[in-house]
């Protein structure tokens, strides 16, 4: 149980381009999903909290305007990465679970910015 | 959020037993014990998780001490695809709660 599949795996764009990447629960309902960047070799770091039909929390130093996050559906949260520039290259990943159980996360999307 | 402290690098051999400890000195009497592996491209897989003593799944098994200010991860007779990071995590036992990863603890499994 408890399956999380995010889409696109890989992504490879121009920079300028918006790129939206999509985290889906398939088998539980997801009030509360959380994005994550990983740089290579490092640890994941916390970007934002994804609220279900509110407004995204976002932890401190990440830019909510560069990175658009919506949770319209209870199993289906996105994340934007607006006018993406080389430095935004990164491995994204998303997580989400029930209440009160270990979180699962998505295989995560490598984006590249050239 | 508890902080916790795991060695950075680890090495062992297949069919070794691996034992990886976690230091976590501030964690909350509500707050679990949770482990994750990742591997390379991959997102983290969830392992295990406690409260207090004993835990044992079909993949690890996890030690936690009475004053749970520390706990240890072991994996019985590690074979190469356990080659991973491996991140021990203290989580709030309510609500959706997010996890703050600290630098996790690099296994490598030589044959």
């Amino acid at each position: 149980g408890a399956v999380v599949s995010q889409h696109p795996s890989w992504v490879i764009c121009k920079s300028g381009t918006s790129v939206k990447i999509e985290c889906r629960s398939l088998d539980f309902q997801a009030t509360t999903m959380f994005w994550y960047r990983q740089f290579p070799k490092q640890s994941l770091m916390l970007m934002a909290t994804s609220n279900e039909g509110s407004k995204a929390t976002y932890e401190q130093g990440v830019e909510k305007d560069k990175f658009l996050i919506n949770h319209a559906s209870l199993t289906l949260s996105t994340l934007t990465v607006t006018s993406a520039h080389p430095e935004d290259s990164s491995f994204y990943i998303c997580s989400g679970g029930t209440g009160g159980q270990p979180q699962h996360f998505g295989d995560g999307t490598r984006l590249s910015i050239l | 959020l508890a902080k916790t402290t795991q060695p950075i690098s680890m090495d062992s051999y297949e069919g070794q037993e691996v034992n990886i400890t976690c230091s976590h000195n501030n964690i909350a009497t509500n707050d679990y014990i949770t482990w994750y592996q990742q591997f390379p491209s991959q997102g983290p897989r969830f392992i295990i998780q406690g409260y207090k003593t004993k835990v044992t799944n079909e993949v690890a098994s996890l030690f936690i001490p009475a004053d749970r200010k520390s706990s240890t991860l072991s994996l019985p007779r590690v074979s190469l695809s356990d080659t991973a990071v491996y991140y021990c995590l203290v989580v709030g036992s309510g609500g959706y709660n997010k996890l703050i990863f600290g630098a996790g603890t690099r296994l490598a499994v030589h044959p």
